[in-house]
C-alpha cells in the first residue's frame, strides 16, 4: 500500500512572497512518480509539477519547484513570487509505475490562500 | 487543447436509484480513470480502465459500481443503486500511459444522494 501525507491544511502567503507545501509519502515500490495538482474553486484538477524518482535534479517549473528528497520520501513545493490565482487546493499525489495501471494516490490537500 | 469532458455537471438522484456519469475522454488516449471527492476531503481512486477492462480498483469500488466504454469515444461508472454515501464529486481522467504520464483530469460531475 502507498500513502501520502500533506500534513499542512491550510497555509497563506503574501502576495510576490514564496510559500513551500510540505508532503510525505510511503511506498514499497523503487520506480514511482510524484505530482503536484493544483484545484482551484471551480474544481477541475490542473497538473503543476511532476517528478520522476529515480531522477536526482529537482523538477522546475516556472515559478514552481520541489524539492525531492528520496530517501526522506519527502517532496515539497515551492512557490516563488506568489499570485493571486495561485490561491486553490493542493494535492501531492504518488504513480506507482506499472505498465496496466496509473492510479494515482492522493494526500488531504493543502489550502493555500494569497493575500494581497 | 484537447481535453476531458463529463456530463452532466450536477446529478440529484434519490436513495436506490441508479446513475450513470458520463465521460469523453481525451481521444488518443489510451487509459481511464474515475476518482471521487467527497467534499471537503481528499480525492480518491475507485478504478482504472485499459485495452477494455478494469486494470486496478479499490475497495471503494464495489458491486455497485461499474465501468463501460460503450463505443469509442465515452467512458461511463454506473452506480447501480445509489446510497446517501455516495454523494461527492466524480472525477475521469485519462493518460495516454502510466505512470509519469500526466493524468488530465474532466470538470467532474457532482452527484447528490437524497
Amino acid at each position: 500500500a502507498q500513502t501520502v501525507t500533506q500534513s499542512q491544511p491550510e497555509m497563506s502567503v503574501q502576495e510576490a512572497e514564496t510559500v513551500t507545501l510540505s508532503c510525505t509519502y510511503d511506498t514499497s515500490e523503487s520506480d514511482y512518480y510524484l505530482f503536484w495538482y493544483k484545484q482551484p474553486p471551480s474544481r477541475q484538477m490542473i497538473l503543476v509539477i511532476r517528478q520522476e524518482a529515480y531522477k536526482q535534479q529537482n523538477a522546475t517549473e516556472n515559478r514552481f519547484s520541489v524539492n525531492f528528497q528520496k530517501a526522506a520520501k519527502s517532496f515539497s513545493l515551492k512557490i516563488s513570487d506568489s499570485q493571486l490565482g495561485d490561491a486553490a487546493m493542493y494535492f501531492c499525489a504518488l504513480n506507482r509505475y506499472n505498465t496496466n495501471a496509473g492510479k494515482s494516490t492522493f494526500g488531504d490537500g493543502t489550502t493555500l490562500t494569497v493575500k494581497p | 487543447e484537447p481535453e476531458v469532458t463529463q456530463t452532466p455537471s450536477h446529478q440529484v438522484t434519490q436513495m436506490g436509484q441508479e446513475v450513470i456519469l458520463r465521460c469523453v475522454p481525451i481521444s488518443n488516449h489510451l487509459y481511464f480513470y474515475w476518482y471521487r471527492q467527497i467534499l471537503g476531503q481528499k480525492v480518491e481512486f475507485l478504478v482504472s480502465f485499459y485495452n477494455n477492462e478494469i486494470s486496478e480498483k479499490s475497495e471503494i469500488f464495489d458491486d455497485q459500481f461499474s465501468v463501460e466504454r460503450p463505443d469509442g469515444s465515452n467512458f461511463t461508472l454506473k452506480i447501480r443503486s445509489t446510497k446517501l454515501e455516495d454523494s461527492a464529486m466524480y472525477f475521469c481522467a485519462s493518460s495516454v500511459g502510466t505512470g509519469n504520464d500526466e493524468q488530465y483530469f474532466g470538470p467532474g460531475t457532482r452527484l447528490t444522494v437524497t
